[in-house]
């Protein structure tokens, strides 16, 4: 079965510290892994997506990494702004371009 | 138009009413997808539609359930007798294909609640 496992499910940090949120998976075949962010009461926004020969992408202070071997990624977000307040979402695409498997989600709440 | 619109934003319902969601997809996807996210639950998929075709309504969760597409543009999806369990936030995203090289854009989604 196709699974996304998010970890934690949620997280407080201070404004200005980095953290690191988990995405493992199961699904195969695999196609990509994109981590969304999705603000309260917003629809899911993309942030990066991972292909199977990438192993680090960048966009911003948000550094995303993939290991097709172990199948986890994580999303690293660095000098973390109140803004970044969000949940944040892995979904894995298989092979089929209409097959999503979504993560849970990992709350991010960023206190000052 | 420049990104999904769904309407209506916010919709309560009485137990038992028929209720219709409604997402404008951005002009050109030919990929349409329907989501619901119950409270503090993941995503859900519900349909999928090919232009004006549904290949997979694999997760439908039952026959009060359905969803039309027409002219390739705008998605209807109609929910006959509500139920509590219902509730949720109701999302749509389009895809330029189905190969989503390009990517899924999403709406802000409707609030249904069911009372």
């Amino acid at each position: 079965k196709n699974q996304v496992e998010q970890s934690p499910q949620s997280l407080i940090i201070l404004e200005g510290k980095n953290c690191t949120l988990q995405c493992n998976y199961t699904v195969s075949p695999f196609s990509n892994l994109r981590w969304y962010k999705q603000d309260t009461g917003r629809g899911p926004v993309s942030l990066t997506i991972m292909t199977f020969s990438e192993n680090t992408k960048s966009n911003g202070r948000y550094t995303a990494t993939l290991d097709a071997d172990t199948k986890q990624s994580s999303l690293h977000i660095t000098a973390s702004q109140l803004s970044d307040s969000a949940s944040y979402i892995c979904v894995v695409s298989g092979d089929a371009g209409n097959m999503l498997t979504f993560g849970g989600g990992t709350r991010l709440m960023v206190k000052p | 138009g420049a990104g999904v619109s769904q309407s209506p934003s916010n919709k309560v319902t009485e137990k038992g009413k028929d209720v219709e969601l409604r997402c404008d997809p951005i002009s050109g996807h030919t990929a349409l997808y329907w989501y619901r996210q119950s409270l503090g639950q993941g995503l859900e998929f519900l349909i999928y539609f090919q232009g004006n075709s549904a290949p997979d309504k694999s997760g439908l969760p039952s026959d009060r359930f359905s969803a039309e597409r027409t002219g390739g543009s705008v998605s209807t999806l109609t929910i006959q007798r509500t139920q509590q369990e219902d509730s949720a936030v109701y999302l749509c995203a389009s895809s330029l294909s189905t190969w989503d090289t390009y990517g899924y854009t999403f709406g802000s989604g409707t609030r249904l609640t069911v009372v």
